[in-house]
């Protein structure tokens, strides 16, 4: 079974308003998350890495000011896109090492998100 | 020049054929090697996980990783159907459990 999960699935929105995605890690703690966006027919690209308790990390290029990381609990980092426009309408993706010495991290099954 | 470049797709063989493919990478720094499948609007899956150079062997997929030219590669014996997906190279500096650099990812479909 999936062992990170996202919520919503998919998410259809207006111009404007703003969208809340959440990103949970199950059966495991997760100090650290990372979120990824990827446009159709293309890879994925890094946004942020997501710290537990401390403030996100945000690639060259991503504005933090639009998008929101909160990495609330060992278990759950969200992502609120704000005042979403057409151009954001993209695939959200977050993924989660699971520590311990592991290397495997997992990833979340996505979001859809269109903003119209 | 991109960090990670991936063979262009699509790619379309009959079943049972053996496929090839392949990442160049031009950061030296990288020395975990990945390859994820994803099917459509679902989130990656790893598949094989290389630390620095050589082979390394899952049943039907072979991982290959050749620092000294900055090329990876997965082959797939026995193609299925089922492996019909994309297929993502990914990198990393610092670890398999670090952020990631991905390749642009390969559609494979597997004709039966």
């Amino acid at each position: 079974g999936a062992v990170v999960s996202q919520h919503p699935s998919w998410v259809i929105c207006k111009s404007g308003t703003s969208v809340k995605i959440e990103c949970r890690s199950l059966d495991f703690q997760a100090t650290t998350m990372f979120w990824y966006r990827q446009f159709p027919k293309q890879s994925l690209m890094l946004m942020a890495t997501s710290n537990e308790g401390s403030k996100a990390t945000y690639e060259q290029g991503v504005e933090k000011d639009k998008f929101l990381i909160n990495h609330a609990s060992l278990t759950l980092s969200t992502l609120t896109v704000t005042s979403a426009h057409p151009e954001d309408s993209s695939f959200y993706i977050c993924s989660a090492p699971m520590g311990g010495g592991s290397d495997t991290q997992y990833f979340g099954p996505g979001t859809r998100l269109t903003v119209l | 020049q991109k960090e990670v470049e991936q063979d262009p797709g699509p790619l379309s063989v009959p079943e049972g054929a053996i496929v090839s493919l392949n990442c160049t990478y031009s950061n030296s720094a990288f020395q975990y090697f990945m390859w994820y499948r994803q099917y459509s609007r679902k989130g990656p899956e790893l598949l094989m996980y290389t630390y620095s150079s050589g082979n390394k062997e899952d049943g039907r997929f072979t991982a290959q990783v050749d620092k000294s030219s900055k090329y990876i590669s997965l082959f797939i014996r026995d193609s299925q159907p089922s492996d019909s997906a994309t297929y993502l190279c990914a990198m990393s500096a610092s670890g398999a459990n670090s952020k990631l650099t991905f390749g642009k990812g390969i559609t494979l479909s597997v004709r039966p």
